[in-house]
Parts: C-alpha cells; sequence; structure tokens
C-alpha cells in the first residue's frame, strides 16, 4: 500500500465548469475525509465518510459539492458550477477513525480562471 | 476566534537553534496532530498526543491537558526543517486545524 493517493495532482478549470477529483485511501482504513485548504490558512474540513455512509457535512460544503464513497473504498468529490472562490487544494485523509492517526494524500490544487 | 490558534505564525531561526512553536486550543479534544507541510501541499503526521510528552529525534511534542495547550519544539534546527507545522485537534471524529507557523531556517 503506497498511502493516500489523489488525481489529479493539479486541475485547471474555467469558471462554471464542473470538476471531478479522486481520493484512494489506504485500503483498511474505514474513514475518509476531505479538507480544502487556501492560500496561508490550515485546512478545513468538508466531509466524512464511515465505510460508504457520509456521517457529516460542513456548511462550507454547498450545494455545488457533493462527495461519494460507492463502496467504501475510493471517494469522489465533484464540484459543479465551479467559481473562482472554489480555487483551492483539497484534501483527502483516511484513518481508522477515534484517536488514531491521519493519513493525507498529497492534494489536488485546483485553480478556476 | 480560531478554536486552534498557533504561534508565531512566522519563524526564521539559524541552524543549529532551539525552536518552539506554541498551539492553544478551545474545544474539548480526545488528541492532537502535529503535522508538517511542504511546499507542493503533501502533509506529514509528525506526532499524535493526548497527554504528556512525545520525542523523536530533534522534534519534541509536548501536551497540557488542563490549560489546552501544546508546545511543538525542534532541536538543533536544520534548513531541512524549513516546512509549514501545523497543529490539529481532533473534535467529534474530524481535525480542527490551526493555521500553520512557516519556519525557515537559514545555514
Amino acid at each position: 500500500d503506497t498511502g493516500v493517493s489523489q488525481n489529479p495532482r493539479h486541475k485547471i478549470t474555467k469558471r462554471g465548469q464542473n470538476v471531478t477529483f479522486r481520493c484512494d485511501p489506504i485500503s483498511e482504513h474505514n474513514r475518509l475525509y476531505w479538507y480544502r485548504q487556501t492560500l496561508g490558512q490550515g485546512p478545513e474540513f468538508l466531509t466524512y465518510f464511515q465505510n460508504e455512509a457520509q456521517l457529516e457535512k460542513s456548511r462550507l460544503l454547498s450545494d455545488r459539492f457533493s462527495a461519494e464513497r460507492p463502496k467504501g473504498s475510493f471517494s469522489t468529490l465533484e464540484i459543479q458550477r465551479t467559481e473562482q472562490g472554489d480555487s483551492a487544494m483539497y484534501l483527502c485523509a483516511s484513518s481508522f477513525g477515534g484517536d488514531y492517526g491521519y493519513t493525507f494524500g498529497s492534494g489536488t490544487r485546483l485553480t478556476v480562471v | 476566534k480560531n478554536e486552534v490558534e498557533q504561534s508565531p505564525q512566522n519563524l526564521t531561526a539559524q541552524e543549529g537553534e532551539f525552536i518552539t512553536i506554541n498551539c492553544s486550543y478551545s474545544v474539548g479534544i480526545s488528541a492532537l496532530h502535529w503535522l508538517q507541510q511542504h511546499p507542493g501541499g503533501g502533509i506529514v503526521s509528525l506526532f499524535m498526543l493526548s497527554s504528556g510528552k512525545k520525542k523523536h529525534g530533534r522534534l519534541i511534542a509536548t501536551i497540557n491537558i488542563q490549560e489546552k495547550h501544546s508546545s511543538l519544539h525542534i532541536t538543533a534546527s536544520h534548513p531541512r526543517d524549513s516546512a509549514v507545522y501545523i497543529c490539529a485537534v481532533i473534535n467529534t471524529d474530524k481535525l480542527i486545524f490551526g493555521t500553520g507557523t512557516r519556519l525557515q531556517v537559514f545555514p
């Protein structure tokens, strides 16, 4: 297992387009988290899954954002009708849950032009 | 006010100096992480602690649960320690992050 994998690493898109990011967690981890990080700030929580169930969504997550983890393995995060304010680094992390450690992916950097 | 505050925001040091980064939090936590983030975004977990002190090489992390405060110390700092150091607490099954401390160590 090579850790948490995120694809693509970079995405440049025009305003109004839809984008989808993928996260492949560590296979034994049942929890998967999405965070968003803007320049100079710490990551902000977006949503998380335990297996295939989406347990919590942040109020930051507008209706244009949707996340899935259909078989409790990989997850996708889709942003519809992208806006310039969506430009950020989108980070994925996985864990066993509870007080176990987290493993982070390298992130997907989104630039909306 | 952020739930997790770090200080300082930026820190420069000469190689060999002893460095301290502080983290204060205002929410209940089950554990606290210290993380390192290099340019390009990748985040590496340095420590997870819920009490006392942990040491790994030149890095030492302490936490005082009563005072809701943690510190990360780097002894004999080196230019390769240059990175952003982020404190994050586990609250209701998710991480809440501080804004990070940007450390630059010059030879």
